[in-house]
C-alpha cells in the first residue's frame, strides 16, 4: 500500500515560471515531510521540510505548503531554472525514523 | 570528502551469485538506513541500524539479505543466490540523531544488475 502518493510523473515548465510538484498521503500519523532531488546517476539530496504544526515553509525559490485536512503538499518553485530539472521526491517521517517516499516526479525545465 | 561513500558504484552478476555493498557514512552519524530503489519508483526502505543496533528490517528484505554495521561506523548488505529481481539502485543514507533536523544524507547508490 503507497502511503506517500505522486500522482504525476512528469512535468514539464517554462524556465522563469512556477512549477508545482504535489504529494499525497494516506496516514494522518506523518508529522514531519521532506522534499528531495535527484539528479541522474546521484543519491537524492535534501531540499526542503516541513513540520505538521506549520502550513507552510519558505527557502529561497523553494516554498511547501502543507494541507493536513487534505493530506496533500506541494512544493512550488518560483522562477524555475534549467538546472532544477531532475525528479523529485516526497517523503514522509513515519514515527521517529522511518522515512517513506513517494514514486517521484520528473521536472523538466525548459529554457 | 566527508560525504556518505557507498562502493562499488555498480555491480554486475549473475544470478546466484553473492554480493555485498559497503557504505561508510557521515563521520559520527550514528543513524544508518539502507534504502532501494527501482526503476520508476520511489526509494523504498530496507533496514535501520542506531549505532551498531539494527532496529528494523523491512519485510522486503528476504532472509537471503543481510545487514551489518559492526562497531556503529561503516555498514555492508550482503544478498547471497542474487535473483534478476535484485536488480535495483541500492541506496545508503546516514543521519545524527542529536543534532535531527530530519535530514537524510544519501551516498551516490551502488547499482546491482543481475544476469
Amino acid at each position: 500500500d503507497q502511503q506517500v502518493k505522486q500522482n504525476s510523473p512528469s512535468l514539464s515548465v517554462q524556465e522563469g515560471r512556477i512549477s508545482i510538484l504535489n504529494c499525497d498521503y494516506t496516514n494522518s500519523m506523518f508529522d514531519y515531510f521532506l522534499w528531495y532531488k535527484k539528479y541522474p546517476a546521484e543519491g537524492p539530496t535534501f531540499l526542503i521540510s516541513i513540520s505538521s504544526i506549520k502550513d507552510k515553509n519558505e527557502d529561497g525559490r523553494f516554498t511547501v505548503f502543507l494541507n493536513k485536512s487534505a493530506k496533500h503538499l506541494s512544493l512550488h518553485i518560483v522562477p524555475s531554472q534549467p538546472g532544477d530539472s531532475a525528479v523529485y521526491f516526497c517523503a514522509a517521517l513515519s514515527g521517529t525514523y522511518k522515512y517513506i517516499f513517494g514514486t517521484g516526479t520528473r521536472l523538466k525545465v525548459l529554457a | 570528502d566527508t560525504g556518505v561513500s557507498q562502493n562499488p558504484r555498480h555491480k554486475i552478476t549473475k544470478r546466484g551469485q553473492n554480493v555485498t555493498f559497503r557504505c561508510d557514512p557521515i563521520s559520527e552519524h550514528n543513524r544508518l538506513y539502507w534504502y532501494r530503489q527501482t526503476l520508476g519508483q520511489g526509494p523504498e526502505f530496507l533496514t535501520y541500524f542506531q549505532n551498531e543496533a539494527q532496529l528494523e528490517k523491512s519485510r522486503l528484505l528476504s532472509d537471503r539479505f543481510s545487514a551489518e554495521r559492526p562497531k556503529g561506523s561503516f555498514s555492508t548488505l550482503e544478498i547471497q543466490r542474487t535473483e534478476q529481481g535484485d536488480s535495483a539502485m541500492y541506496l545508503c543514507a546516514s543521519s545524527l540523531e542529536t543534532r535531527w533536523t530530519g535530514e537524510l544524507f544519501f551516498g551516490e547508490g551502488s547499482r546491482l544488475t543481475v544476469l
